[in-house]
Order: C-alpha cells, then structure tokens, then sequence
C-alpha cells in the first residue's frame, strides 16, 4: 500500500533556529511530490512541485529538497509567521487519474 | 481574483439531515476534487471530476455524492448514510489530475 509519512508529527522552534522536516513515501513510479502549508482552519497553500531526485526548491526562507526515498523542506531562520502544519503529498497513476496520497503533516511553532 | 471559493464556512447539520456543500472555481480548471480532513489523519480523498459530467469515487465515497454539471462548480451532498460526517472539508481543483492542486479555504460540518 502506498504510504506518505511525515517527520516529526510537532516541532517547536525559536526563532532564527534552523531546521528540517521529512517526508517519506513508498509509492512506486513516483512523479513528483507536493509541499503545501496550512494555517489552522484554512485550506493548504500550495508551496511546492518537486519531480525528479536531486531536485531543489527555495521560496524565502523555505527551501525543498528530493531524493528516491523521501523529502526534506528546510527552514532556515524561521519566523513566528513560519507557523503552520506542513503538509506533504504524492501522485500515484491509476491508469485514468493521478491522484494524490498526503502525508499526516508536521505541526510547526516558532517561538520568539 | 481567480480562485476557489467553498460555502458556507460552518455547517451544522441534525443527524438524518443530507446538507450539500457548495465548490466554486473560476481558475477554468478541469479537475476537482472533495477531501476530507479528521485530526491526526491525512486529507482523504471523497470524489473527483476530471471534466463536466463525469466524476469517480475516492477512496472514502460511502455516504457521500456529487455532481459536475458545469465546469465552474462540484457541490458535495453529504447524506444520512455517512455514519461520521462531522469533519473539515476541502475542495481543491486542478488543471488535470497529474498538475498541482488549489485548495478552497474549507467548510467545518458539524453534525448535532
């Protein structure tokens, strides 16, 4: 069965203290991975496209990586306004659609 | 301003009560979907519509029903038959179902 999981489940950081958060999958045939951001309450945002290993993102302070096995979206310096769940998802073809399989998500705060 | 707009906001449904929830999206995309979202689980995805007048079931259909009968809109009824339907629900569209995926700001059910 495919499988995305995420890493940690809640991060508590101070500002300005840099860190990383996993997404791992175990979809075979994989055609890309998905980062978004959710405030509570609100529907996910959009961040990320990622699609082939070794790919990169950066969106301010916010940068995407992406090997065969798993993601990692580093925050670098974060701010109180960098607090949010960060959602990961992947595509899986069914041989009509491609729908998408999300991860539970990694609840951050960052503390002044 | 092009996006996707979700109503109402809040809900509150009696049990054996069918609500409908509505999904709108002047983005002209093709594809749209209904999620639901429980704390401490992934989004899960209900149905979904590739064009107008076409849709499928998700993977958690049972109790739920749709219709695309135009391109802008993919209202969720919500029936008697879903044993557990308070939950946070999520519409999102896209340009085809293997391109990125917008989300509506979400619609929180309640049932009494």
């Amino acid at each position: 069965e495919d499988q995305v999981t995420q890493s940690p489940e809640a991060l508590r950081l101070q500002e300005g203290e840099s860190s990383s958060l996993n997404c791992s999958y175990t979809v075979s045939g994989l055609r890309g991975l998905f980062w978004y951001r959710q405030d509570p309450g609100k529907g996910p945002e959009f961040l990320f496209t990622l699609y082939s290993a070794g790919e990169e993102k950066e969106k301010e302070r916010l940068k995407a990586t992406l090997t065969k096995k798993e993601s990692f979206l580093h925050i670098t310096a974060p701010k109180p306004e960098d607090s949010a769940t960060y959602l990961c998802a992947v595509p899986k073809w069914t041989g009509t659609a491609s729908k998408l399989t999300f991860g539970t998500g990694t609840r951050l705060q960052v503390t002044l | 301003d092009g996006g996707i707009t979700q109503s109402p906001k809040y809900l509150f449904r009696k049990e054996g009560q069918n609500v409908t929830l509505s999904c709108e999206q002047n983005l002209n995309h093709d594809a749209m979907y209904w999620y639901r979202q429980d704390p401490g689980q992934g989004l899960r995805l209900i149905y979904y519509s590739q064009i107008v007048n076409d849709f499928q079931k998700g993977d958690i259909a049972e109790g739920y029903s749709v219709s695309r009968e135009k391109k802008e809109s993919f209202p969720l009824t919500v029936t008697s038959a879903q044993k557990n339907p308070t939950a946070f629900y999520l519409c999102a569209s896209s340009i085809g179902t293997a391109d990125t995926q917008y989300f509506g700001p979400g619609t929180r059910l309640t049932v009494l």
